[in-house]
């Protein structure tokens, strides 16, 4: 069962565009939400967050948007740019699981950027 | 720089053999770590909880006896992988979080290791 769904394996944009990850997920005890992006051979990094508290978190170029009651969360990234290519994972948390352990990741979305 | 190192990026072993992978906190003292799992194209999947100086936490559907967690220090966790056959293929990854960062700190991943059973 499938808690966190990214249901576009890739997507490729023109640099200078917007990128838009979506995530969307089943469980309503997730209450802590992240993006991780990882290159090819290395582990995930951390990229920005959102509490379910909140439905917008900015950080520079990235954005996380959280729509609690259609359990849907989005990455704007914008200006895109080449270097952001990699995959993209949702995670989320749930309630009364501590200090971000024991996240559940969906199955990543492949960006492209093309010059 | 990177504050959870893992060690090998890469191994190649033939079936039947065991292989040990380490994770080291490179800037923290971590109680508790993380092995994930991942499989092409798929999410990481958390395999189990190391927690230093106990016994690990697994979960549903891992194999205890065959992915053993040894977590003897604050700084170091090591995921065994035993009597390895082609279908433990996989990237393994571990994780761990700053005790002392804030409750909702994002973990810290390790690099990987690519482990082919040939």
């Amino acid at each position: 069962d499938q808690q966190v769904k990214q249901n576009s394996p890739s997507l490729s944009v023109q640099e200078g565009r917007i990128s838009i990850l979506n995530c969307d997920y089943t469980n309503s005890m997730f209450d802590y939400f992240l993006w991780y992006k990882k290159y090819p051979a290395e582990g995930p990094t951390f990229l920005i967050s959102i509490s379910s508290i909140k439905d917008k978190n900015e950080d520079g170029r990235f954005t996380v948007f959280l729509n609690k009651s259609a359990k849907h969360l989005s990455l704007h990234i914008v200006p895109s740019q080449p270097g952001d290519s990699a995959v993209y994972f949702c995670a989320a948390k749930g309630v009364g699981e501590t200090s971000g352990s024991r996240l559940t990741f969906g199955e990543g979305t492949q960006l492209t950027v093309n010059p | 720089g990177a504050v959870v190192s893992q060690h090998p990026s890469r191994v190649i072993c033939k079936s039947g053999t065991s292989v040990k992978i380490e994770c080291r906190s490179l800037d923290f003292q971590a109680t508790t770590m993380f092995w994930y799992r991942q499989f092409p194209k798929k999410s990481l999947m958390l395999m189990a909880t190391s927690n230093e100086g106990s016994k690990a936490t697994y979960e549903q559907g891992v194999e205890k006896d065959k992915f053993l967690i040894n977590h003897a220090s604050l700084t170091l966790s090591t995921l065994t992988v035993t009597s390895a056959h082609p279908e433990d293929s996989s990237f393994y990854i571990c994780s761990a979080r700053d005790p002392k960062s804030s409750y909702n700190s994002p973990l810290h991943f390790g690099n990987g290791t690519r482990l082919t059973v040939t």
